[in-house]
């Protein structure tokens, strides 16, 4: 099991907006570590979307955004697009043990 | 831009070994973290394992049956990156992908932090084990 806890699935219509969340001890997302989330869409490979929280590499619609408090983070999506169904994943680092990049369970979104 | 080649062979059988190669194209070798990730059939992000240029490795160390099993290499002088697992079973079955890691360590008032993260992702290889 994930040491990141993410929602299985989430769902939202055209337009609207939805947030995913992503859940971990604070060990896991301490104030000394940034989360990060990735998009994968249907038989594709992974793709960053958010890294340090809040910021969005090139190329990535400023629908997309990420917050952070605590030990807890979100990926939040504005107005919602049928191309945006896909799995996301969070992520983050533990220094202990030398060194563990680990990911949330992964949250399906379906555009309905 | 920077692009990640890999390849390697589909299909085994139980107790053969996965090796996989990662190439790298249009960038710097130096500076980053190179990272082999799997995802089984329906599943979720399994993090395996990374190399340093400096040749550094670390393993997950939360999956000891993997971390028993695989070895991560490079080859500085071919901008490469390989990863091997022996004894492979069927539960190996997945999609592997190798990633290009950033890492950063910072310093500041409130303290240190942490920003690792994948930027660049391989297309992935799909492993197939089975008798």
């Amino acid at each position: 099991q994930s040491v990141l806890t993410q929602p299985p699935s989430v769902s939202g219509a055209p337009g609207q907006r939805v947030t995913i969340s992503c859940t971990g001890s604070s060990s896991y997302i301490g104030a000394d570590s940034h989360v990060h989330w990735y998009q994968q869409l249907p038989g594709t490979a992974p793709r960053l979307l958010i890294y340090d929280n809040t910021n969005r590499p090139s190329g990535v619609p400023d629908r997309f955004s990420g917050s952070k408090s605590g030990t807890s983070a979100s990926l939040a999506i504005t107005g919602l697009q049928a191309e945006d169904e896909a799995d996301y994943y969070c992520q983050s680092y533990d220094s202990s043990l030398g060194g563990y990049w680990m990911f949330g369970g992964g949250t399906k979104l379906t555009v309905l | 831009q920077v692009q990640l080649q890999q390849w390697g062979a589909g299909l085994l059988k139980p107790s053969e070994t996965l090796s996989l190669t990662c190439a790298v194209h249009g960038g710097s070798f130096s500076g980053y973290s190179w990272n082999w990730i799997r995802q089984p059939p329906g599943k979720g992000l399994e993090w395996i394992g990374a190399i340093k240029h400096s040749g550094s490795t670390n393993y997950n160390p939360y999956n000891p049956s993997l971390k028993s099993r695989v070895t991560i290499s490079i080859d500085t002088s071919k901008n490469q990156f390989s990863l091997s697992l022996t004894s492979v079973n069927a539960a190996d079955t997945a999609v592997y992908y190798c990633a290009r890691g950033i890492t950063i360590f910072g310093i500041v008032v409130t303290g240190t932090y942490y920003s690792y993260y994948m930027d660049v992702w391989g297309k992935g290889t799909t492993v197939t084990v089975s008798s």
